[in-house]
């Protein structure tokens, strides 16, 4: 089993639409979490960190969930700008899942 | 000026040559990293350092080296290259505590003929 896994997706939804994505991960001693944003060919960007408590940033909300080892990332009234590949980050180490596509259509 | 840096920016070379990418930061931070980007498999870990004496084998360590010349700089090698280490790779930075998030340079993307 991979350390960090994710579905590649793609997501394909309209415009308004509310998404969210999963990440598992293995290591139950693992302490800090990030969801990053990469736009096609460019380097990937810290979208927000991730809580214990789980947070909020606008449009987008974070959660973890140690018992079942998964961090979510939820995005609501989705925009045709949100298009990008999700990835999700463990550790210090830096161990990135695979990603994740989003499509947003008009 | 881009607070990470990485050079050369494309590169294609034959099998069997030896490559170093070179990466350099203004940012000041400790931690460096070392990832490759292929379709399909994401972000993975070839080496990272926390300082200057730190060196740690990430994911997919073989076939590959590095060097920590200074607190900025952090090159990666390939000793002799194959056309499987084609790929899009990406040198990041980060502070000194586990919470902070990484900077990434713009990518080198390697072509091994």
């Amino acid at each position: 089993r991979k350390e960090v896994e994710q579905d590649p997706g793609p997501f394909n939804v309209p415009e308004g639409a509310t998404v969210a994505f999963n990440c598992t991960y293995s290591n139950s001693a693992s302490q800090s979490f990030f969801w990053y944003r990469q736009d096609c060919r460019k380097e990937p960007k810290l979208l927000m960190s991730v809580y214990s408590s789980g947070n909020e940033d606008g449009r987008f909300t974070a959660q973890l969930n140690r018992a079942s080892q998964y961090i979510s990332l939820l995005i609501r009234d989705s925009k045709l700008s949100d298009s990008a590949t999700y990835l999700c980050v463990v550790n210090r180490e830096g161990i990135f899942g695979a990603g994740t596509r989003l499509f947003v259509k008009a | 000026d881009a607070d990470v840096t990485q050079t050369p920016r494309n590169r294609i070379t034959k099998t069997g040559k030896r490559i170093m990418l070179e990466c350099s930061q203004t940012k000041g931070h400790d931690r460096m990293y070392w990832y490759r980007q292929d379709p399909g498999l994401g972000l993975r870990l070839i080496y990272y350092s926390f300082d200057v004496k730190d060196i740690n084998k990430g994911e997919i360590s073989d076939g590959y080296s590095v060097s920590r010349q200074a607190q900025a700089k952090f090159s990666l090698s390939l000793e002799s290259a194959i056309p499987n280490q084609t790929a899009l790779y990406f040198c990041a930075t980060a502070e000194g505590t586990s919470a902070d998030e990484q900077f990434f340079g713009p990518g080198t993307r390697l072509t091994v003929l």
